[in-house]
Formats: structure tokens, C-alpha cells, sequence
């Protein structure tokens, strides 16, 4: 399996961009990056994903690396609602998915 | 409404009394999944299905069984559950493609087996 790997837990202010990183150095061609998040007391929800290029959505931003080793989930301007955990997985088809212990982001306010 | 349901929503039971989790989507989908969430472990693959009849294992299979008989049902199975099968489990599901699609997940069963 392709794995992830990611920080532990970050802090950000309130309004102010957020970047949570994820290295999958081992990526093959035809995977998918995967972003999710949990709210407390929640099922995770999708975010964002890509293949090579950068993407934006309304909730977020991913930056992938030219090498695809790595990849950035950018919050532009957090809110207190961004609190969660977030979680980089890599989707090749319907495959074992492997979600990992993800990164807990704190806002302060 | 789009929506993963699952039942129960909170369950305590005791060792090796059967119980069955259900799971349904109304998305027409293809995939479904089971996760455990222990804390510290994170999300965890139990069993996926790609389609009617076709199911796999995931990371931690032991102890529980699955079945696909209908595309928008996916029930997980504890044939005799034990302590260490205390967890929040979630179910997932997804179109079928070739890493595009969004996984759904439901609002998460929490069971405690004494």
C-alpha cells in the first residue's frame, strides 16, 4: 500500500492562512491525493483531491509537488469551524484505502 | 438526500453475542467500506466491497464478517464480539472509478462490547 505521512497536530490563528503538509514518497502514477476532514463527533468528509496539477475548491486549496512526493492542503483564511482532523490518503481505484492518524488542526482564536 | 445510514448509532452488547451493524447508501454506488476508529490508531479498513457479491479484506478483518448482496447495503458482522472490538466504526461508500471518487461516509456507530 502507498502510505502517507503526516504531522501529528498543527496551531493556526483565526483568519490567517493554514498549510498542512503531506509527504507519499512512495506514489505510484495513477494515484489519486486525497484530502479529508473529521469534525468532532463526526464522519470525515472529502475536501479536496488531485492527480498532478494544482486544484481549488471552495473549501480549500491542494499543492502538489512537481515530483508528486508531496502535497500541501492550503486553508486560506481559517475559522474556528476548521478545527478538525484532516487526513492525506492516496486512492488508486477500489482498493484497501489507508487513512493513517491524520494531522489534528487547532485554531486559536 | 444524498446519505450514508447507519444503525445502530450507539450499541452496548456483551462478549459473543452476535450483533450485525447495518449500512446503507442511496447513491447508487459501487464501493462500500468499513472503518474502526480507535484513538491514537486513527481510521482503519475493516472490509470493502466493489461491487454486489465482491468483498475483500482490509487492514483488520479478524473477528468480523461482511456480506453484499444488495448494491445499497453493506452489513458489517460480529459473530461473537469481544472487548477488543470497542470502537466507532464507520461505513463508507463511493463510485466506482479509478481513484476520482468521493468516499461518503455515515455518522458513525459507537459500540462497546462488555
Amino acid at each position: 500500500d502507498a502510505k502517507t505521512t503526516q504531522p501529528n497536530s498543527m496551531e493556526s490563528n483565526e483568519e490567517e492562512p493554514v498549510h498542512l503538509p503531506c509527504n507519499h514518497s512512495t506514489i505510484s502514477g495513477t494515484d489519486y491525493i486525497h484530502w479529508y476532514r473529521q469534525l468532532p463527533s463526526q464522519g470525515p468528509e472529502y475536501v479536496i483531491h488531485g492527480l498532478t496539477s494544482n486544484v481549488n475548491n471552495r473549501m480549500a486549496s491542494l499543492a502538489i509537488a512537481e515530483d508528486r512526493k508531496s502535497s500541501t492542503l492550503i486553508l486560506h483564511r481559517a475559522t474556528l469551524r476548521d478545527a478538525a482532523v484532516y487526513y492525506c490518503i492516496l486512492r488508486r481505484g477500489n482498493e484497501k484505502l489507508t487513512f493513517g492518524t491524520g494531522t489534528r488542526l487547532t485554531i486559536i482564536p | 438526500e444524498a446519505q450514508v445510514t447507519q444503525n445502530p448509532r450507539y450499541l452496548i452488547t456483551v462478549t459473543g453475542k452476535k450483533l450485525t451493524v447495518t449500512c446503507s447508501q442511496n447513491m447508487n454506488h459501487e464501493y462500500m467500506s468499513w472503518y474502526r476508529q480507535d484513538p491514537g490508531l486513527g481510521l482503519r479498513q475493516i472490509y470493502y466491497s466493489m461491487n454486489v457479491e465482491v468483498t475483500d479484506k482490509g487492514d483488520v478483518p479478524e473477528g468480523y464478517k461482511v456480506s453484499r448482496k444488495e448494491k445499497r447495503n453493506f452489513p458489517l458482522i460480529l459473530e461473537s464480539p469481544s472487548p477488543n472490538q470497542t470502537s466507532l466504526y464507520f461505513c463508507a461508500s463511493s463510485v466506482t472509478t479509478t481513484g476520482t471518487g468521493e468516499l461518503f461516509f455515515g455518522e458513525g456507530s459507537r459500540l462497546t462490547v462488555l
